[in-house]
C-alpha cells in the first residue's frame, strides 16, 4: 500500500514569513498526527485528528501554528509568522483508528529551516 | 500526564556486542508500547510493538523487547548488533484512553563500529 505522503521535503524561509506543509495519509486511516522533531530530540506531538475533528492540540502553539483536515483525508499545517526556533522536521503520521491496537505510519517529513 | 523516558542518549558499540536500550513510561492506564527506528536519511519505521499477551515481543532484524508492567519499562534488546543497526531508536507509548496520544521519548543514537 502507498505510504504517508508529505510535501515539500525541504523548505527554507526567512523569519516572519509563512509556510504550509501538506500531508496525505494512508488511504482509509482515520487518525492523523503532526509532530515536530527538533534536531537531537524525539518527535513532539503538535496535533492529532480523528477524521476531520481535533482530538488533541494541547502542544500546538496556536498563536502561530494552525492545522486543518478538511473532509477527513489530507491535512495542512501552517506556520505564520515563523520564528527561528521553528526550524525542525515536521512529521505526519496516520493510523487506522483511534483507541484500537494499531501502529502509526510516518511520512518522510518536511525539513524546515528558518533563517 | 503521559511521558516516556529514554536513559541512553548516545550508545557506541562494536559489532557483535549485545545491546539493551532502556525505556520507561508514565501513564495511569493500559498502554500500547512501540519501538521505532530511524536510519540515516530515512523516515521513522516500526521496529516492534506490544499490545497485549506475551510481554516478550520480537520485532524485525533480530530485535526484541520486554514489557515489565511493574517497572513501567519496555527495554529494547539485541544479542549481537551489526554495523547496519546504526540508527536512532525511539520508544513510544500510547495510552488506551479517550485521546490515544502517541508520545515519544527523546531517542537513543546508536553507533555500531565495524
Amino acid at each position: 500500500e502507498a505510504g504517508v505522503a508529505q510535501s515539500p521535503r525541504y523548505k527554507i524561509i526567512e523569519k516572519r514569513q509563512s509556510v504550509a506543509f501538506w500531508c496525505n495519509p494512508i488511504s482509509g486511516h482515520a487518525t492523523l498526527y503532526w509532530y515536530q522533531q527538533i534536531l537531537g530530540q524525539g518527535p513532539k506531538l503538535l496535533i492529532q485528528f480523528q477524521n476531520n475533528g481535533v482530538v488533541d492540540d494541547s502542544q500546538l502553539p496556536k498563536d502561530r501554528f494552525s492545522a486543518e483536515r478538511l473532509k477527513g483525508v489530507d491535512s495542512t499545517l501552517k506556520i505564520q509568522p515563523a520564528k527561528l526556533e521553528d526550524s525542525a522536521v515536521y512529521l505526519c503520521a496516520s493510523s487506522s483508528r483511534l483507541g484500537v491496537n494499531t501502529e502509526a505510519f510516518f511520512g518522510q517529513g518536511t525539513r524546515l529551516t528558518v533563517v | 500526564a503521559q511521558s516516556v523516558s529514554q536513559h541512553n542518549h548516545h550508545v557506541i558499540l562494536s559489532e557483535a556486542a549485545s545491546l539493551e536500550l532502556g525505556c520507561n513510561y508514565s501513564y495511569g492506564g493500559t498502554v500500547n508500547l512501540f519501538w521505532y527506528v530511524q536510519y540515516p536519511g530515512q523516515h521513522l519505521q516500526l521496529l516492534l510493538k506490544y499490545f497485549s499477551g506475551d510481554p516478550l515481543v520480537k520485532g524485525i532484524k533480530g530485535f526484541e523487547a520486554e514489557f515489565i508492567k511493574s517497572k513501567f519499562s519496555f527495554n529494547l534488546r539485541k544479542p549481537s548488533v551489526q554495523w547496519s543497526d546504526t540508527a536512532e531508536y525511539f520508544c513510544a507509548v500510547n495510552g488506551r484512553g479517550a485521546t490515544n496520544k502517541l508520545i515519544f521519548g527523546t531517542g537513543t543514537l546508536l553507533a555500531v563500529q565495524p
